[in-house]
Formats: C-alpha cells, sequence, structure tokens
C-alpha cells in the first residue's frame, strides 16, 4: 500500500493570511501528482496536474511546487478568503492508472 | 454540458439487499472512476475503467462488480450489501489518462443498515 500523507490535518487562519501545507508520497516510479480542492457539499475540483521535478503550478492566489526526487509537493496559498475554506487532497499516479489519495488538508479561514 | 452525473443521490439499504448505481458523463472521456469516501480514510479507488468493454481493480474492489457497457456509463454493483459498504461513493472520468485531471460526480450517499 503506497502512502500519500498530507499535513497538516486541519488548519484554521484568518482572513489574509497566507499558509502552505504539505504532501508526501513515495520518491520511486513517480508518474504525475494531482492536486483537488473539495468545498463541503460539493464534489473535489482539480486544481494542478504535476509530472515534472521542480514543476511550480499557478492559478490566482493558489501555486504548488513539486519535488519528485524527495517526494513532496507543497500547496500554497497567498492572502486567504473565506471562500477558500476547503478540504485540499492530493493523490499519486502510480502505476496502472491509479490514483492514490491522501487524507486531505482541511483549511478553515475566519473572516 | 451536464459533465458527470450520478444516480442515485441517496439511498437506504437493508443487509443483503442488491443495488446499482449508476455514473453518466458527456464529455467523451475514455477513462471513469468510482471511489469510496469514508470518514479519515479520504478517497480510494473501487474498480476503474480505461474504456468501452473494460474494466480493472481498484485498492479496494471486494464486494462490489462494474460494467461499462457504453463508453458514456459506467455502472456499479453490490449484489449482497453489508454495513461496511456504507459511504459515500463518488464516480469520476478523464479524458485519455490517469495523467489528466479527474471530474467528479456529486456523489451517492449510502446507508446499509
Amino acid at each position: 500500500i503506497l502512502n500519500v500523507e498530507q499535513s497538516p490535518q486541519s488548519l484554521h487562519v484568518q482572513e489574509g493570511d497566507s499558509t502552505n501545507f504539505t504532501c508526501s508520497f513515495p520518491s520511486s516510479n513517480f508518474y504525475a501528482l494531482h492536486w483537488y480542492r473539495w468545498e463541503t457539499a460539493k464534489s473535489p475540483e482539480a486544481l494542478f496536474v504535476m509530472t515534472l521535478n521542480g514543476d511550480e503550478k499557478k492559478k490566482g492566489r493558489i501555486s504548488a511546487t513539486l519535488n519528485t526526487k524527495e517526494g513532496y509537493s507543497y500547496l500554497y496559498i497567498k492572502g486567504s478568503q473565506p471562500e477558500d475554506s476547503a478540504t485540499y487532497l492530493c493523490a499519486f499516479l502510480r502505476a496502472g492508472n491509479m490514483l492514490t489519495f491522501g487524507g486531505g488538508t482541511r483549511l478553515m479561514v475566519k473572516p | 454540458n451536464a459533465g458527470v452525473t450520478q444516480t442515485p443521490k441517496f439511498r437506504v439499504l437493508k443487509t443483503g439487499q442488491s443495488m446499482t448505481l449508476l455514473c453518466a458523463q458527456d464529455m467523451n472521456h475514455e477513462y471513469m472512476y468510482w471511489y469510496r469516501q469514508d470518514p479519515g480514510m479520504g478517497l480510494r479507488l473501487i474498480h476503474y475503467s480505461v474504456g468501452e468493454g473494460t474494466t480493472a481493480k481498484g485498492e479496494v474492489p471486494d464486494g462490489y462488480n462494474v460494467s461499462r457497457l457504453k463508453k458514456q456509463n459506467f455502472l456499479l454493483g453490490l449484489e449482497s450489501a453489508a454495513p461496511s459498504q456504507t459511504s459515500v461513493y463518488f464516480c469520476a472520468s478523464t479524458l485519455l489518462s490517469s495523467y489528466n485531471e479527474q471530474f467528479f460526480g456529486p456523489g451517492t450517499r449510502l446507508t446499509v443498515l
């Protein structure tokens, strides 16, 4: 069983704070890493798919970096807003077309 | 486009009953997936399909069967439901491969008594 670990499990920040969280995954046999945003009572929505070591992706105030050699990815949110409150999932793509998801980081942004 | 839809949204079963969950997508995606989501466990892959007429086992396939007779539909069957199958079930699809982002349906909440 592949372990995909996310930390912290939950995070409370004030509006305007910048924050980041971590996804750790196996450093061998890397294919791709996905990040998803999952709002309560909705479905997960894709943020990024990252495939190359050193990759950096950005969408608005959210960005992500990837280090495949050491097996981690960081997700950053700059100037958090209440609408950023959600669970952020990472998922490791392994051989056989299967994504293994981490447990998620639940972010709550207080106005 | 409706995207990915799931039927039904909610269902309560008694132990031993059977049912089928339907996932439909109108994006002409090749790959489709069934996940279950349990508290503290994250999303776990049950079965998936890489094209019409093909299916494969995921991480937690026991107690479930699937079929992909048409490209746009992916069915998940429970032949004899057990309380351990109480969960929220999500269907997802992706265009050509698992390198592409997955599009998720709204989920089906299943309770087995």
